[in-house]
Formats: structure tokens, C-alpha cells, sequence
């Protein structure tokens, strides 16, 4: 299992302006992703970040809009910036748990609202 | 590109009552997965079904895997108010393929 720490938990910004989201795992991960969840809407990723290499973006998304680092195996940050109304959405960070497979752990999110 | 699509998009139940939710998807894949979302928070992993898999349980969920129809549904059984949550299918085209791709979700309401 994985255990992972998003801050923060909500946010309210300006126009323009720029918001980072932190993750942090307890435990060494290959893969972090950042997916995008807009109102009423399923995830969409965003980007696979990986150590000590620059981040892979999904089609739609760009690294001037969404820079990544990963400085580490264990933390992450997503910078979601010059916001817009268009950027409000819930953020979620999320990395395969060691030895279970597949399977997918999440952080609690980032709920971003831009006016 | 989004792969599941959830079916019903919504679901209001009574507390005891049985509910089941569907996903159908468009290509080959080696798994699915169902995960379970509070209030717009993160998500939990429920179960995985491979593709040579038909049916799994886990407590009070069962799921069934039609490979052939490319569809799979969650039934969860005497549903209580704290199921109340939003439950999406994703799907993995390759063995150790993350990330997944998600449905739509349905909204289950479970009411005391």
C-alpha cells in the first residue's frame, strides 16, 4: 500500500495567478501521476512524472500550463499556472502501490477554484 | 482518451436494497478496476478483475468481467448510506500498464 499526502486539501485563487500541489509518499515510487477531475466529471491525466527525468504529458496538456518536478522517489508538485475559470477542477495525485499490482493509490485532491 | 463508460450515470436506492452499476469499454484490455470516491476526494480501490477472470468477490462486491461484450458490472450488495459515494470503472490495456484510463462514474445515493 501507499500512503499519500496532498496539501492543500482547497484553494481559492485570482485570475492569473499560479497554485503548486505537493505530494508526498511514504514509501519509493517509480511513477507519480497527476490526473484532473473537472466538475461532475471523471479523471483525466494530466502527466507521468518520473525521477530524475522530465515529466510525460498527456495529449491537451503542456508543461508551460502544467509544469511537474520530481525531485525525489517519494514527493511531487504540479503547478497549475496563469489560471482561469476554466482551471477549476479537483487535482489528484496518485502512484502504483509497491507489490499490489496495478492498483492505484490516491491523495485526498486539491479542490481549486479559479474566479 | 476516456474508455469506460458508466451506466447508470446516477443511482438512488434504498438502505438494504442491491445496486448494480455497468461499464462497457472499446478495446482489449488486461484488467479492470473499480474504485470508490467520497464527496470529490481522492479515490480507493475496490477490486481488480483480469481478463481471464469472469467474476471476483470482495465482501458485499461482486463483479463480473464479459470480455466478449466488453462490459463489466459492480453489484454491491445490502447497501447501506455509507456507500453513498461516486464509483468509476478504469481499465488497463497492458499488464503493469498505469496510468488507467476512467469512465464516467456513477453517482450511487443510498437513503436510510
Amino acid at each position: 500500500s501507499a500512503v499519500i499526502s496532498q496539501k492543500p486539501s482547497r484553494d481559492i485563487c485570482q485570475r492569473g495567478t499560479s497554485l503548486t500541489i505537493q505530494c508526498q509518499v511514504d514509501s519509493q515510487v517509480t511513477m507519480m501521476f497527476w490526473y484532473r477531475q473537472q466538475p461532475g466529471q471523471s479523471l483525466t491525466l494530466i502527466a507521468t512524472a518520473n525521477q530524475g527525468s522530465e515529466a510525460t504529458y498527456e495529449s491537451g496538456f503542456v508543461i508551460d500550463k502544467f509544469p511537474i518536478s520530481r525531485p525525489n522517489l517519494t514527493f511531487s508538485t504540479l503547478t497549475v499556472s496563469n489560471m482561469s475559470p476554466e482551471d477549476s477542477s479537483i487535482y489528484l495525485c496518485s502512484v502504483e502501490g509497491q507489490g499490489s499490482g496495478e492498483k492505484l493509490f490516491f491523495g485526498s485532491g486539491t479542490q481549486l477554484s479559479v474566479l | 482518451s476516456q474508455q469506460g463508460e458508466e451506466d447508470p450515470q446516477a443511482l438512488s436506492i434504498q438502505e438494504g436494497e442491491n445496486a448494480t452499476m455497468n461499464c462497457s469499454y472499446k478495446t482489449s484490455i488486461n484488467n479492470l478496476q473499480w474504485y470508490r470516491q467520497n464527496s470529490g476526494r481522492g479515490l480507493v480501490h475496490l477490486i481488480l478483475i483480469r481478463s481471464n477472470e469472469r467474476e471476483k468477490h470482495s465482501g458485499r462486491l461482486r463483479v463480473t468481467l464479459d470480455t466478449s461484450k466488453k462490459s463489466s458490472s459492480l453489484l454491491i450488495t445490502a447497501s447501506r448510506a455509507a456507500d453513498t459515494a461516486s464509483y468509476f470503472c478504469a481499465t488497463a490495456i497492458n499488464s503493469g500498464n498505469t496510468p488507467l484510463v476512467f469512465g464516467k462514474g456513477t453517482r450511487l445515493s443510498v437513503i436510510a
